[in-house]
């Protein structure tokens, strides 16, 4: 089973709410991922997080906020977010070592509007 | 770092024709190569990869080329079907490039597929 779900599936929220994104797998994946994705553009990797532990971010702005509470789930946390925030946000999954660790399962992704 | 380059961006075939995508990336340490197809609304699946020691590997009515002197790669899709579809993209990785595992991909701009009846 190649399955990584993402809830909500949709998310409106005002510019001074605060909400959080949720991803899991059971793949026994150790490396975990966050993207963004406008429209028509490719995805735009945001954070990697491997073991747990997070070891890259690409200059995201801190109203971004990453957790990985366990090997399983991956957090986004959203805070005062901007209309420019708007997209698609997908999460990815991968092992992390061995001749396959470099193969990305992707979650549906959560769409979320910005007001 | 990475430039992966993606043409084209729309292409437009008869159910039962062939579709080519064609990639070029510029890093010469990139070694994996995956496709990705995204339907609307939904995230991308991955459909077929290639690994920069396999010049070509095939599923079923996929296939992938790579030419790794040239630093290009293609996709291609035999008999096409209407759900086929959606927006194909190709990316390029090192393997490994986080400590501890996983990897970084650059992806291509994608290429609108569209098969008419």
């Amino acid at each position: 089973d190649t399955e990584v779900t993402q809830t909500p599936k949709h998310l409106v929220m005002g510019m001074t709410n605060k909400k959080s994104l949720k991803c899991e797998q059971h793949m026994g994946h150790r490396a975990m991922y966050w993207y963004k994705q406008k429209a028509k553009k490719p995805p735009e990797l945001m954070f990697v997080y491997s073991y747990e532990k997070l070891s890259i971010n690409e200059s995201v702005p801190s109203r971004f906020s990453p957790e990985c509470p366990n090997s399983s789930l991956l957090n986004l946390h959203l805070h005062a977010l901007q209309p420019e925030d708007s997209a698609l946000y997908l999460c990815a999954s991968s092992s992390s070592g061995g001749p396959r660790g470099a193969t990305q399962y992707f979650g549906p992704g959560t769409r979320l509007t910005v007001l | 770092g990475e430039n992966v380059e993606q043409h084209p961006s729309t292409l437009s075939v008869q159910e039962g024709d062939s579709a080519v995508i064609k990639c070029t990336y510029s890093d010469s340490a990139s070694n994996y190569f995956p496709w990705y197809k995204q339907e609307l609304g939904k995230g991308p699946q991955l459909i077929i990869d290639i690994r920069s020691n396999v010049g070509e590997k095939k599923d079923q009515r996929i296939a992938v080329t790579l030419n790794k002197t040239a630093k290009h790669f293609s996709l291609h899709i035999t008999e096409t079907q209407p759900e086929d579809s959606a927006v194909y993209f190709c990316a390029a990785s090192p393997r490994y490039v986080v400590t501890g595992g996983g990897n970084k991909l650059t992806f291509g701009t994608g290429t609108q597929l569209k098969v008419e009846l």
